[in-house]
């Protein structure tokens, strides 16, 4: 399956809201009903974290001005209002279907 | 507080070999499956390995089948994957993640093959 992320850069203003799109090649519902669709964010110089999973669902210590939602093929990651810290590369990952596959990374800078 | 401490990086030569583990702690090891990704220099996320919580379902991207083996010790909260026949384009950070949705990553061990 092939993720592809638009934009691939967002120069974004502080307190401003951002968005990015994932959109696959083929449905990511599992046979068993569930869409394993998750979102990370790579801080410069860090390993990833994970942000959002299963479209929407916020990980534990995630900010609520993170949130996700989509179905099906399309998906997206919004931040209502950007802080400094989020500035680095934001991936989407699907795990319905092996090989598990990764978009190719949307960098989000201040403007 | 969920930890993930990969280990086994290190510079080898072409057609070389190296394992990797990952030792986990903070959450019960055997009720999660395991993967593993790697980012080579400047480049995007690749997974190249799955193992789930017994050890009974793998997978592999197609680039590695055949050269790189995932494994798991529950007993142990660790996680191996021993990598044959390296490639120059092996050269990355390689990640463990817990669950195949990532829900924690280790800080990497960084594989570099070269002559």
């Amino acid at each position: 399956i092939v993720m592809t992320q638009t934009p691939l850069t967002s120069p974004v203003t502080l307190g401003q809201p951002a968005s990015i799109s994932c959109r696959s090649s083929q449905s990511l519902v599992h046979s068993n009903g569930n869409t394993y669709l998750s979102w990370l964010q790579q801080r410069p110089g860090q390993p990833p974290r994970l942000l959002i999973y299963k479209i929407s669902n916020r990980f534990s210590g995630v900010p609520d001005r993170f949130s996700g939602s989509g179905a099906g093929t399309d998906f997206t990651l919004t931040i209502s209002r950007v802080e400094a810290e989020d500035v680095g590369l934001y991936y989407c990952m699907q795990a319905t279907q092996f090989p598990q596959t990764f978009g190719q990374g949307t960098k989000v800078e201040i403007k | 507080e969920v930890q993930l401490v990969e280990s086994g990086g290190g510079l080898v030569q072409p057609g070389g070999s190296l394992r990797l583990s990952c030792a986990a702690s903070g959450f019960i090891f055997s009720s999660y499956s395991m993967s593993w990704v790697r980012q080579a220099p400047g480049k995007g996320l690749e997974w190249i390995s799955y193992i789930s919580s017994s050890g009974d379902s793998i997978y592999y991207v197609d680039s590695v089948k055949g050269r790189f083996t995932i494994s798991r010790d529950n007993a142990k909260n660790s996680l191996y994957l021993q990598m044959d026949s390296l490639r120059a384009e092996d050269t990355a950070v390689y990640y463990c993640a817990r669950d195949s949705s990532g829900y924690n990553w280790g800080q990497g061990t960084l594989v570099t093959v070269s002559s």
